[in-house]
């Protein structure tokens, strides 16, 4: 059981670039998300989706688009990548509705982004 | 709205002793606490929660927390520390169905 994979695991940009993190997660989970980790900041919620075809923003969603065309799959966008997007990048998956709890988030291995 | 913050951003201990964590809470509802862990080059992990019921909740690898309503905290302590708990530890409250909320994070150092 593969839980959630996120590619790619590192990348490193010039200012302006722009590039796709993808997520997949085979757990059928509902919710999708993608955090942001920045030293002495812990993790910050950039967009999320509720399931298939919706999405939502978090606490820092701008210069970040996302989509969510099928349940398995959540992909974050970078159109024009900033120094200040430098970051290490989670996506995590939760809630299964036969469980009917979504305490638990499961987590990809995270993609190291340098933007130079 | 619900947040945590977590006091230290580093802890160290000696092998064997007392392990402590620190979170305080704000929620103007009962809250839902976690704490996750990540260890180096990987996602986090939940070591244990806090929903209802209760209020000294026991998580993976010996690790423990008490909700204590009275004082807003949800501290974690492990008895003796090992090498293997080396890792950064985050506080975290959820906010409505769908969201976490994660402290700042404590880095625990663990020597011999």
């Amino acid at each position: 059981n593969a839980g959630v994979t996120q590619t790619p695991k590192f990348r490193v940009l010039k200012t302006g670039q722009s590039m796709t993190l993808l997520c997949a997660q085979d757990m059928n989970h509902e919710y999708m998300y993608w955090y942001r980790q920045d030293p002495g900041m812990g993790l910050r919620l950039i967009h999320y989706s509720v399931g298939e075809g919706t999405t939502a923003k978090g606490e820092v969603p701008d210069g970040y688009n996302v989509s969510r065309l099928k349940k398995q799959n959540f992909l974050l966008g970078l159109e024009s990548a900033a120094p200040s997007q430098t970051s290490v990048y989670f996506c995590a998956s939760s809630y299964s509705p036969e469980m009917g709890t979504n305490e638990k988030l499961f987590f990809g291995s995270g993609t190291q982004l340098s933007v130079l | 709205a619900q947040s945590v913050t977590q006091l230290g951003s580093h802890v160290s201990v000696s092998e064997g002793a007392l392990v402590l964590l620190r979170c305080n809470y704000s929620s103007s509802v009962p809250p839902y606490l976690f704490w996750y862990v990540q260890y180096p080059n990987q996602g986090l992990q939940l070591l244990l929660k806090y929903t209802t019921g209760a209020t000294l909740v026991k998580g993976i690898n010996g690790f423990e927390a008490e909700f204590k309503k009275s004082e807003t905290s949800f501290h974690l302590t492990k008895p003796s520390a090992h090498m293997s708990d080396a890792a950064e530890y985050f506080c975290a409250v959820r906010r409505g169905f769908q969201k976490l909320v994660f402290g700042t994070g404590t880095r625990l150092l663990v020597s011999p």
